[in-house]
């Protein structure tokens, strides 16, 4: 099993719509969850942040945590065009790298 | 967030030579910053690990006498790549861990794409 799992996707969502991204992980003492964004043929750029169960909000952002079901997830609202990307999963299990997972490919057709 | 920069961010080199790139955290000191590779359509693949100070940490299949690693200071790492060979080719993105006021999280270099001839 992998440390961190994602749906690769595509997710296709059409403008307007909610996006949602969803990632599970396997290690109960993860403290720390991360959300990056990485455009084609950029480098990943962190996006959200979140550290405790619950929902946390920034902008058209949601991050939701729940630790009993090792699930974090993101939701994107009034999706854009300028939001298709590949969303990346990111845990911080007390190592000092995070562990990421393979992304979620995400279609916002206009 | 912490601003992390990348020097170069394209290169061409011919085979056989060698290629440095640095690593730069601007407004914050990073004891840690790692070191990836990414091939197209394929995720993020850790390296290496660079310590302040000390030695570096290898991922399992990574040549530490091919990917050399150097953090001479809390702000610069650098990863030279030595006699560059076509399937070395990739972009390379380092990172640098911060914690704090930023609590613990990676911010990433903008990536340096390495094009072996």
């Amino acid at each position: 099993q992998k440390e961190v799992e994602q749906n690769s996707g595509p997710l296709s969502v059409p403008e307007g719509a909610i996006a949602s991204l969803n990632c599970t992980y396997s290690d109960r003492v993860s403290q720390s969850f991360f959300w990056y964004r990485q455009y084609s043929g950029k480098s990943p750029e962190l996006i959200m942040s979140i550290y405790s169960n619950g929902d946390k909000e920034d902008g058209r952002f949601t991050a939701q945590l729940n630790k009993a079901s090792q699930y974090v997830s993101l939701l994107i609202r009034d999706s854009q065009p300028s939001d298709s990307a590949t969303y990346l999963c990111a845990v911080y299990t007390g190592r000092r790298a995070l562990t990421f997972g393979s992304g979620t490919r995400l279609q916002v057709q206009p | 967030g912490a601003v992390v920069s990348q020097h170069p961010s394209w290169v061409i080199c011919k085979s056989g030579t060698s290629v440095k790139i640095e690593c730069r955290s601007l407004d914050f000191q990073a004891t840690t910053m790692f070191w990836y590779r990414q091939f197209p359509k394929q995720s993020l693949m850790l390296m290496a690990t660079s310590n302040e100070g000390s030695k570096a940490t290898y991922e399992q299949g990574v040549e530490k006498d091919k990917f050399l690693i150097n953090h001479a200071s809390l702000t610069l790492s650098t990863l030279t790549v030595t006699s560059a060979h076509p399937e070395d080719s990739s972009f390379y993105i380092c990172s640098a861990h911060t914690s704090g006021t930023y609590q613990e999280t990676q911010y990433f270099g903008p990536g340096t794409r390495l094009l072996v001839l």
